[in-house]
């Protein structure tokens, strides 16, 4: 299996600063088609987890520009430019490249 | 509106079986796969098996294979996850999500099953 490995684990942030969350795959993500199969999902409390980013760096339809995506073969990162106070949560990568499918552990953000 | 549609919650005591579903509404049902994942109390997300309701054809995580059984009706637009005989380690969230077929990713969410195991 692909092991995916998320740092920070925590990450206090004040309103309205960046904030960067890297994601490590444990072998290169880039698929037979060319594709890159890895994706973030955000988890607010309570809630289910909703998709961000596919593909590295497409942000999905309705996501705020103020999320990014970039990254290449094993390494990857989600950034967001000025954290905002709805951001608070729980952030996965995924990868979909090959099966079973994996997640990270889960980047927890908070405001400090 | 376009969603997946989910159960909120099953409690079971150990050793019984439970089929739990989800319902997509507002899409062509059989345009997208179907995967479900479990998030245990206070844990990360766990990728369970994928359906594509048109055929059938099915993926399992290995973990997670003879353990549970993925299935759809797609007269009904309805994909269930089974199990045979439930254990107190079963209790956990679980997610239905649907998977575009060009970007492979879950793009759409339902909003969990609890399920609760316990005597």
């Amino acid at each position: 299996d692909i092991v995916m490995t998320q740092t920070p684990l925590s990450s206090p942030v004040t309103l309205g600063q960046p904030a960067s969350i890297s994601c490590r795959s444990s072998q290169s993500l880039v698929n037979s088609d060319g594709n890159t199969y890895l994706s973030w999902l955000q988890q607010r409390p309570g809630q289910p987890p909703r998709l961000l980013i596919y593909k590295v760096s497409s942000r999905f339809s309705g996501v705020p520009d103020r999320f990014s995506g970039s990254g290449a073969g094993t390494d990857f990162t989600l950034k967001i430019s000025r954290v905002e106070a709805e951001d608070v949560g729980l952030y996965y990568c995924m990868q979909a490249t090959q099966f079973p499918y994996t997640f990270g552990q889960g980047t927890k953000l908070e405001i400090k | 509106e376009v969603q997946l549609v989910q159960a909120g919650a099953e409690v079971k005591k150990p050793g019984e079986s439970l089929k739990i579903s989800c319902e997509g509404v507002g899409y062509i049902f059989t345009r997208y796969w179907i995967g479900w994942v479990r998030q245990m109390p206070g844990k990360g997300l766990e990728w369970m098996a994928l359906i594509s309701p048109g055929d059938s054809d099915t993926r399992y995580n290995p973990s997670f294979q003879g353990q549970v059984t993925i299935s759809a009706d797609k007269s009904i637009s309805t994909t269930y996850l089974q199990w045979g005989s439930l254990k107190a380690s079963d209790t956990a969230i679980y997610y239905c999500a649907r998977r575009g077929p060009q970007e492979r990713t879950f793009d759409l969410w339902g909003q969990g099953t609890l399920v609760t195991v316990s005597s």
